[in-house]
């Protein structure tokens, strides 16, 4: 298994530029969800999903959106970026339905905006 | 979900056991105690998780306090390998509710 897979690694925008940050995970996970981590600082949840077609907010979900047309697929749409969204994505899986389920991590976006 | 607190930082020296402490006065009875670790700048990794009773794997153990309102992760030997930032985090299990961290302990091990 390849895990949760991240594309692209490194990426340099400018104000006002849209992209798309890929996610996919081969564990045939229903959860899935995005953080953004600012240099120093913990991870934030951006947007999750409990499953295709099923998306919602965390805690910081302004400029971000989302949509889950596939188990294996979560994308993060950045709408206009703005140097605010300079940071690092990671991407996140895990199961359901169980009662104890762990996280599995992909390694990162590293987004800069000018 | 449940917050937890954490210190902000602390030093370990290699070899010895590091214990790092997290408060969750807020758990609520269905809710477990998980614990990840970042090294550098990688993407998070899973640690241990339990309910109520003490847990131990090959990468650490887990005590949870009677009350379960604190925990604790014991690394037995920390190495400079240990060197990261340990998070604690609560949720209920099912794997439907959003999972939330907060901003870790940073863990030094020194040589």
């Amino acid at each position: 298994n390849a895990g949760v897979t991240q594309t692209p690694k490194f990426q340099v925008l400018k104000t006002g530029q849209s992209m798309t940050l890929q996610c996919a995970q081969d564990m045939n996970h229903e959860y899935m969800s995005w953080y953004r981590q600012d240099p120093g600082m913990g991870l934030r949840l951006i947007h999750y999903s409990v499953g295709a077609g099923i998306t919602d907010q965390g805690e910081v979900p302004n400029g971000y959106n989302v949509s889950r047309s596939t188990t294996e697929d979560f994308p993060l749409r950045l709408l206009s970026a703005a140097p605010s969204q300079t940071s690092v994505y990671f991407c996140a899986s895990k199961r359901t339905g169980v009662s104890t389920d762990t996280q599995y991590f992909g390694p990162g976006t590293r987004l800069t905006v000018l | 979900d449940a917050k937890t607190t954490q210190p902000t930082s602390m030093d370990c020296a290699e070899g010895r056991a590091a214990n790092l402490p997290c408060n969750h006065s807020t758990i609520s009875g269905n809710e477990y105690v998980y614990w990840y670790r970042q090294i550098h700048s990688q993407g998070p990794q899973y640690i241990i998780h339990g309910l109520k009773n003490n847990e131990t794997n090959e990468m650490a153990s887990l005590i949870i306090t009677e009350d379960r309102k604190s925990s604790t992760l014991i690394l037995p030997h920390a190495t400079l390998r240990d060197t990261a930032v340990y998070y604690c985090i609560v949720h209920r299990g099912g794997g439907y509710q959003k999972v939330t961290f907060g901003t870790g302990t940073k863990l030094q091990v020194i040589p």
